[in-house]
Parts: structure tokens; C-alpha cells; sequence
């Protein structure tokens, strides 16, 4: 079984567009993550998300909308796809962020290309 | 606030000597410190991590750390390199308390060669 999944593994749009990424994590985790990691390979942290409530909510553009229908989901919709948006997106869990257990564990990666 | 340094873009090491993989890390605070490896394609996998207690961290395929609060270092080594190591490897660091998020550093790209 898989722990941490994403879908879809691959993303290619076009400008304008609005798409979503989903993440279910069935490890009974309580915390959540979206990062995105660019072409340089740079990992950086967009949100998190404990118990379907958003604690972390980096510099990111409005146009990123996390949603936590539960806490085993957490889906990343973004509007307005521009250029810069193109990346790996990663989610994450852990079991409670803040503790000693806090270790991550990340899906597969979504590689979204916006022509 | 927090941050981690990794000096070095890539590591090259010849199969079956020791590596090591440097990371410097800077908080407020006492810190969480993990090492993750990312293979091509795949996301990050943990390795080991720093809470507590004794400086030396074993972790996952023989890699360990080694915790350095003067010099604020938690290096990442292996006695015996493989060519299976090869692999992106990431420091990271977590103030302790509260909800705080994780600070990765820039990579470390580790080529083993045969």
C-alpha cells in the first residue's frame, strides 16, 4: 500500500488554466504539507495543514488554494496557472507536527509544466 | 528564524571509501534535525534524525550523523560508499515547540563512482 499518494503524477497545461492535486495519506498521520521544489531543486515549504487546520501558510500567491476535506486528504488547487507556477509538487505527512515523531514522509511528486 | 546550510552542490566519492556529506544548521533554539535522500523521480525519503541524547544518530542503509552543537554541524557519513547511494540528500532543521515548520537546505547531489 501505498503511504503518501498524489495524483495526478504528471500535470502539463496551458497558461490561464485552474487544475487541482490531490493527496491522500493513509499512514493515520494528523499533519499535512504541500511543498514545491524547483528546477534547481530547491524545496520549499507552501503549507501544512493539522487536523483539516491550516498552521503554516508560507509566501504564497492567493492563486493557491489548499483544501483538507479530512485529515487523510489534502488536495492543492491553483488558478491561473502562469509560467513560474511549472515545478514538483510534493505532499507530505507526519503524525503531529511540533514532536519528536515529527517525521516526514512524501508522495511521489507531481511534475506540473505550464506552456 | 532558522536556517541549514549545505556547502557543498555535489560529493564525489569513490565506491567502497567513506562519505560524508556536510550540513550546518542555525536556530533560536535547541533543534530537530533530519537528513532526508531523494532519488531521481521519487520524493523524499527519510534517513535519520537528531532529537535528544546521544550525539551519534544511526539511521537507514548504514548512514549515520553526527550531532555538533559547538560547531552547529549534523554531517551525514557512511563508512563504505555504494553505488546505490548516489542520490540528492537533504539536511533539514525544526525548532523545537509549537508548530514550526521545516527548513530544508539546498541539496547535496552524492555521485558514487564505480
Amino acid at each position: 500500500d501505498t503511504a503518501v499518494s498524489q495524483t495526478p503524477k504528471y500535470l502539463v497545461t496551458q497558461m490561464g488554466n485552474d487544475k487541482s492535486i490531490k493527496c491522500e495519506q493513509n499512514l493515520g498521520h494528523d499533519t499535512m504539507y504541500w511543498y514545491k521544489q524547483d528546477s534547481k531543486k530547491f524545496l520549499k515549504i507552501m503549507f501544512s495543514y493539522n487536523n483539516k487546520e491550516l498552521i503554516i501558510n508560507e509566501t504564497v500567491p492567493n492563486r493557491f488554494s489548499p483544501k483538507s476535506p479530512d485529515k487523510a486528504h489534502l488536495n492543492l488547487h491553483i488558478n491561473s496557472l502562469e509560467l513560474g507556477d511549472s515545478a514538483v509538487y510534493f505532499c507530505a505527512s507526519s503524525q503531529e507536527i511540533g514532536q519528536a515523531t515529527d517525521t516526514q514522509y512524501f508522495g511521489p511528486g507531481t511534475r506540473l509544466t505550464v506552456l | 528564524a532558522q536556517s541549514v546550510a549545505q556547502p557543498e552542490d555535489q560529493v564525489n566519492v569513490a565506491e567502497g571509501n567513506p562519505l560524508t556529506v556536510k550540513c550546518t544548521y542555525s536556530v533560536s533554539g535547541n533543534p530537530y534535525l533530519f537528513w532526508y535522500v531523494q532519488y531521481p523521480n521519487r520524493g523524499l525519503q527519510f534517513l535519520l534524525k537528531y532529537i535528544t541524547g546521544d550525539n551519534l544518530v544511526k539511521g537507514s542503509y548504514g548512514f549515520e550523523a553526527e550531532f555538533n552543537k559547538s560547531q552547529t554541524s549534523f554531517h551525514l557519513k557512511k563508512p563504505s560508499a555504494l553505488v546505490s547511494d548516489s542520490a540528492l540528500y537533504f539536511c533539514a532543521v525544526r525548532d523545537r515547540g509549537g508548530y514550526q515548520k521545516v527548513t530544508f537546505g539546498t541539496g547535496t547531489k552524492l555521485q558514487v563512482i564505480p
